[in-house]
């Protein structure tokens, strides 16, 4: 079945320490998301990506980096710059823009501190 | 610029009742709306979706929703809650192509 890959389920990190989130999708869209979702909150945008080797800043995307080599994969590094990581990071894909097209989301990660 | 407001944090209904989850948009232009649904730990699946054909959406697991101009509200409603039903609710709305704005989300309970 085509969908949406995270992992892992649960990270942990370390004060100082850079960790990075994996997200692989087979369903042959152009576009990839990050999302960080905070409880009581919305989804918000960190870096979306609509095209290989292509990819701009969200609303939130200090302490963050990403980069797009493959169009399967968006893998998105928590910096030891962002001081307060601990959320559900959530990564999305969708055919091509979203304003038509409905995106589609993984299982997401959950990133605590240590 | 786009904003969503969800305005109830938390619904509570019995199993067989009307479920009804309201959403009101700001919006520059003619949006997209949807709504999506999550479940605990899970991510977000789609509903419905809203973008200028008929007003009133027909989704997925019997909810549908009214998009109505005038009020600049896209209400969801379910005619029969079911105890799966139980999650977190996201009315979303869209203008350009890749940027989506949220909803802080609708928590719903079923009681049996």
């Amino acid at each position: 079945d085509g969908g949406i890959t995270q992992s892992p389920k649960y990270l942990f990190r370390k004060e100082g320490q850079n960790v990075t989130l994996s997200c692989e999708q087979n369903l042959n869209h152009d576009a990839m998301y990050w999302y960080r979702q905070d409880p009581g909150q919305g989804l918000r945008l960190i870096y979306y990506s609509q095209i290989v080797n292509d990819f701009q800043k969200g609303d939130i995307a200090e302490g963050y980096s990403v980069s797009r080599e493959k169009k399967e994969s968006f893998p998105l590094t928590v910096t030891s710059a962002q001081k307060n990581p601990t959320a559900f990071y959530l990564c999305a894909s969708s055919k091509q823009g979203a304003s038509n097209q409905p995106q589609h989301f993984g299982d997401g990660t959950r990133l605590s501190i240590l | 610029a786009q904003s969503v407001t969800q305005l109830d944090s938390h619904v509570s209904v019995s199993e067989g009742t009307p479920v009804l989850l309201r959403c009101n948009y700001s919006s520059s232009y003619s949006p997209s709306l949807f709504w999506y649904v999550q479940h605990p730990n899970k991510g977000l699946q789609l509903l419905l979706k809203y973008t200028s054909a008929a007003t009133l959406v027909k989704g997925i697991n019997g909810f549908e929703a009214e998009f109505k101009k005038s009020e600049t509200s896209f209400h969801l409603t379910k005619p029969s809650a079911h105890m799966s039903d139980a999650a977190e609710y996201f009315c979303v709305v869209s203008e350009n192509d890749y940027k989506l704005s949220f909803g802080a989300g609708t928590t719903v309970t079923v009681r049996a």
